[in-house]
């Protein structure tokens, strides 16, 4: 079945750094989704995108499908920040499949 | 929309006991999707129902487990009988078709002693 790996596996910050967490999949996606597991562990939607670049405020996202990675950039990190972040790609129209996991952790 | 609500939100059972966990989709998403997290295996999707109907149920670990979704606002997940191994937490997602973006719930996390 398809793999999805991320790097780095975990990350500690400064507050006010940037950083760029990657996602890596096997196979061609349908859809491609981040999420942010918060320390309370609610998973939270932050991008569904299976192509092209989009931004919200510190965070941006963009796929490139045809060579099979993702990319997360957080800008002037937070402490709210911290958590994990997870790349879930979906497959033959429903499978979703989650990678490991970024474990983040921004010091104040 | 309030979101997809799970209950209960912790559940501590003994071993051999039977364990349902309850999930109200986001009103009009037609898809469902029971997903269970461990620090060893992290997300796994264990069932997805289509319109009511399951569709793939090949993530159920065993016959201890079984999902039902009577109608589109409400579905189950019953482990009967419970084991420590079953531990972890689980989370109920929805959305409107498939392969598109998907909502999830706040999970309920499960002690089985």
């Amino acid at each position: 079945g398809i793999q999805v790996e991320q790097s780095p596996p975990d990350l500690i910050l400064q507050e006010g750094a940037n950083s760029t967490l990657r996602c890596n999949f096997s196979d061609s996606v349908n859809n491609l989704q981040w999420f942010h597991q918060n320390p309370w562990g609610q998973l939270i939607n932050l991008f569904y995108i299976p192509s092209g670049t989009k931004q919200n405020g510190r965070l941006s996202a963009t796929t490139v499908a045809t060579e099979r990675y993702s990319l997360l950039y957080i800008s002037s990190s937070q402490t709210t920040d911290s958590g994990v972040y997870f790349c879930a790609v979906t497959t033959g129209g429903f499978k979703t499949i989650f990678g490991a996991g970024t474990r983040l952790f921004v010091k104040a | 929309d309030a979101g997809v609500i799970q209950s209960p939100r912790h559940e501590v059972t003994e071993m051999g006991q039977e364990v349902t966990l309850r999930c109200k989709p986001i009103s009009g998403h037609n898809s469902l999707f029971w997903y269970r997290q461990t620090m060893m295996r992290g997300l796994e999707l264990l069932i997805y129902f289509n319109n009511n109907v399951p569709i793939d149920d090949s993530g159920m670990p065993e016959d201890r487990f079984s999902a039902k979704m009577p109608n589109a606002s409400f579905s189950t997940l019953k482990i009967q009988p419970s084991e420590p191994r079953d531990s972890a937490v689980y989370f109920c997602a929805s959305s409107f078709g498939t392969g598109v973006e998907a909502f999830f719930g706040q999970g309920t996390r499960l002690t089985v002693v």
